[in-house]
């Protein structure tokens, strides 16, 4: 069966406090992996896809990194914007379809 | 308008009740989608719909129907729910759903917050 954990579930930062949240899978036949970020009141917004170990993906303070068996999105130097809810998919192919498999999500909070 | 849109925004039903949440996409998609996403727990994929034909049922009960007119617009139809079918309910479109549709990502509209008396 396939999983996605992602840590920790809730982080707090100072503003200008770099950190990394992690999404860990355990799936095969792994065709992308997504990160999206979500808003109070919002459906997630794509943030990056990733397809082999070794790829990084940048955005702004975002950075997002991905091994066989794990990935991270690094933040530096966040600022109260970067406040969301984000989280982590792995896309597999069963029976010719496509399967997204999400994380419950990691809760960043910035503080000024 | 771009993106995923749906209505309404907010939803307050009885367990007697009918009603109908609506998807738009305007984004040239050929592939649809109903997710649930409930407090501490990750999205779960509910129906795929690939060029208007359901492609994928998550054993979701049958209170919840589903209706893809065309590619544009996805429809979730709801009858005689129960308390645990409060949550939120996402809908996303993508190129499509096959290896062909590969190395797209699934946008996402806002979601009806449904709330079940």
């Amino acid at each position: 069966e396939d999983q996605v954990t992602q840590s920790p579930e809730a982080l707090r930062l100072q503003e200008g406090e770099s950190s990394s949240l992690n999404c860990s899978y355990t799936v095969s036949g792994l065709r992308g992996l997504f990160w999206y970020r979500q808003d109070p009141g919002k459906g997630p917004e794509f943030l990056f896809t990733l397809y082999s170990a070794g790829e990084e993906k940048e955005k702004e303070r975002l950075k997002a990194t991905l091994t066989k068996k794990e990935s991270f999105l690094h933040i530096t130097a966040p600022k109260p914007e970067d406040s969301a809810t984000y989280l982590c998919a792995v896309r597999v192919f069963r029976f010719g379809n496509e399967k997204l498999t999400f994380g419950t999500g990691t809760r960043l909070t910035i503080i000024p | 308008e771009t993106g995923v849109t749906q209505t309404p925004r907010h939803l307050v039903m009885g367990m007697t009740n009918k009603k109908s949440l609506k998807c738009e996409q305007h984004l040239g998609h050929n592939a649809m989608y109903w997710y649930k996403q409930s407090a501490k727990k990750p999205l779960e994929l509910m129906f795929v719909y690939n060029f208007k034909e359901q492609t994928e049922n998550n054993s979701v009960p049958s209170r919840f129907s589903p209706e893809c007119p065309n590619s544009s617009h996805l429809f979730l139809h709801l009858h005689t729910l129960q308390p645990e079918d409060s949550a939120l309910y996402l809908c996303a479109s993508s190129r499509g759903t096959g290896i062909g549709g590969a190395n797209q990502p699934q946008h996402f509209g806002d979601g009806t917050r449904l709330s079940i008396l």
